[in-house]
C-alpha cells in the first residue's frame, strides 16, 4: 500500500478563494482524521469519520470549513473564503479499528499558505 | 477539552546519552495513549499504543511505560543516535471515540 495518499502537498492562495485539499486513506482503514498543525495550537482534531459517516465535527473552526467522505477511499476539506489564518499544514490520518495496535497513518500533509 | 502535556519542550543531548521524557494525560475515562516520532518535513510515524496500566513497550533502542493510575507516561531513548533527531508525540484517546488529543511533543536533537 502507498500509506495515505495527500494532494496537494503545497498550496499557495489568495484570500477569499476557496481551497480543496484531497485525501486517499489506506485501503480498509475504516477511519479518516483531518488534522491541522500550526506553530500555537499544535496538532489538532477538525473531524473524524468513521465508514464515510462524520462522527465529531467540534474541532472544525467555523462554517468556513467543511469535509466530506463520499467514499471508502477519498475525502475532501474544503475552506471557503480562505483567509490568512487558516495558514497551516493540514494533515489525514486512517486507521483500521480503533487503531489498538497501530496507531494512526499519517499522510505527508498540505502546507496551505493564504496571502 | 483534554489537558496533554509534554516535557520538556525541547531537549539537546549528545551522541550516547540517554534521554526521557515525559507525557501527563487524564487519569480518568482513559483508554489508550499513543507515541509518535515525527521528523522534520516528513509525517508522524506510530512508535507504540498503551492500553493497560503498567505497560512497558520496547523497539530497538527507544521504550516507553505507563501509568494510568496517576496519568502519566515515560518515553525512553537509550544511546541516543542523531538520526533520533526528531519530535515525540505522545497521544491521549479516551473511552468515548476513537479520537486523539495530542501533546505539543518534546523537540530532541542529539548532536554527533
Amino acid at each position: 500500500d502507498a500509506g495515505v495518499i495527500q494532494s496537494p502537498r503545497h498550496e499557495v492562495t489568495e484570500m477569499g478563494q476557496e481551497v480543496t485539499l484531497r485525501c486517499k486513506p489506506i485501503s480498509g482503514h475504516d477511519y479518516l482524521f483531518w488534522y491541522r498543525q500550526t506553530m500555537m495550537r499544535g496538532l489538532e482534531l477538525l473531524i473524524y469519520f468513521n465508514n464515510n459517516v462524520p462522527i465529531d465535527d467540534s474541532g472544525m473552526p467555523e462554517d468556513r470549513f467543511s469535509a466530506k467522505m463520499p467514499n471508502a477511499s477519498f475525502s475532501t476539506l474544503k475552506i471557503q473564503p480562505s483567509e490568512p489564518r487558516d495558514s497551516a499544514v493540514y494533515f489525514c490520518a486512517s486507521s483500521f479499528g480503533g487503531a489498538y495496535r497501530y496507531g494512526y497513518t499519517f499522510g505527508s500533509g498540505t502546507r496551505l499558505t493564504v496571502v | 477539552i483534554l489537558n496533554v502535556e509534554q516535557s520538556p519542550q525541547s531537549l539537546h543531548v549528545q551522541e550516547g546519552d540517554s534521554t526521557n521524557f515525559t507525557c501527563s494525560f487524564p487519569s480518568s475515562n482513559f483508554y489508550a495513549l499513543h507515541w509518535y516520532r515525527w521528523e522534520t518535513a516528513k509525517s508522524p510515524e506510530a512508535l507504540f499504543v498503551m492500553t493497560l496500566n503498567g505497560d512497558e513497550k520496547k523497539k530497538g533502542r527507544i521504550s516507553a511505560t505507563l501509568n494510568t493510575k496517576e496519568g502519566y507516561s515515560y518515553l525512553y531513548i537509550k544511546g541516543s543516535q542523531p538520526e533520533d533527531s526528531a519530535t515525540y508525540l505522545c497521544a491521549f484517546r479516551p473511552n468515548a471515540g476513537n479520537m486523539l488529543t495530542f501533546g505539543g511533543g518534546t523537540r530532541l536533537m542529539v548532536k554527533p
